[in-house]
């Protein structure tokens, strides 16, 4: 069965470092997500992504957030100066196409800024 | 804004001891509610979605209903493994690329 993959489970930075984190959609999959979620907290949205562009993005989704999809299986999430408040699990999400409204997610990053 | 509010937030059942979970939305213009289940340290897993009230959706022991304002998660007979964290997510609006809305969840745990 078809299933959304993120490298790396998990990634340990330092305060002010960039991180890149990975997601490979659903192959047949044309829009994408990025979530996050603190530890205890409830599952928040941050952007979405169709036709190599944002559709939409969250107040979270600050200057310091990028997403690119940069070859035809990769969508990747930057992060350009981490913050200690970063610290959280990032979910990628795909859905198939419009009318079907479904997203499925990935296995999530744990992301720990030091 | 939409809002998502699950109840309870926690609950404790026995095996077989069988209960709901609810869901309650304020959404303009619900295109869809979703149900999820999420396992510690793990991402969302789909199980159901609903478009309209009125609409009902079996799995194994889970059901899920929906109405104009609340949507119930039916756990008929539990076993320990449907153990987990049940996410409620609602999505509106008229935009191609609509976000979910999360709830906080339900942890559920079912004693053997």
């Amino acid at each position: 069965e078809p299933e959304v993959t993120q490298t790396p489970s998990h990634q340990v930075t330092q305060m002010g470092q960039e991180v890149i984190l990975r997601c490979v959609p659903i192959s047949n999959h044309l829009y994408f997500y990025w979530y996050r979620q603190i530890l205890g907290q409830k599952v928040e949205f941050l952007v979405s992504f169709y036709n190599n562009e944002i559709s939409e993005k969250s107040e979270i989704f600050d200057d310091q957030f990028s997403v690119e999809r940069p070859d035809g299986s990769n969508f990747t999430l930057k992060i350009r100066s981490t913050k200690l408040e970063d610290s959280a699990m990032y979910f990628c999400a795909s859905r198939w196409t419009s009318g079907q409204w479904t997203q499925y997610f990935g296995p999530g990053t744990r992301l720990t800024v030091l | 804004e939409d809002q998502v509010t699950q109840s309870p937030e926690a609950l404790r059942l026995q095996e077989g001891e069988s209960s709901s979970l609810n869901c309650s939305y304020t959404v303009s213009g619900l295109r869809g509610l979703f149900w999820y289940r999420q396992d510690p340290g793990k991402g969302p897993e789909f199980l159901f979605t609903l478009y309209s009230a009125g609409e009902e959706k079996e799995k194994e022991r889970l059901k899920a209903t929906l109405t104009k304002k609340e949507s119930f998660l039916h756990i008929t007979a539990p076993k320990p493994e449907d153990s987990a964290t049940y996410l409620c997510a609602v999505q509106a609006g008229e935009t191609s690329g609509s976000r979910l809305t999360f709830g906080e969840g339900t942890q559920l745990t079912v004693n053997p």
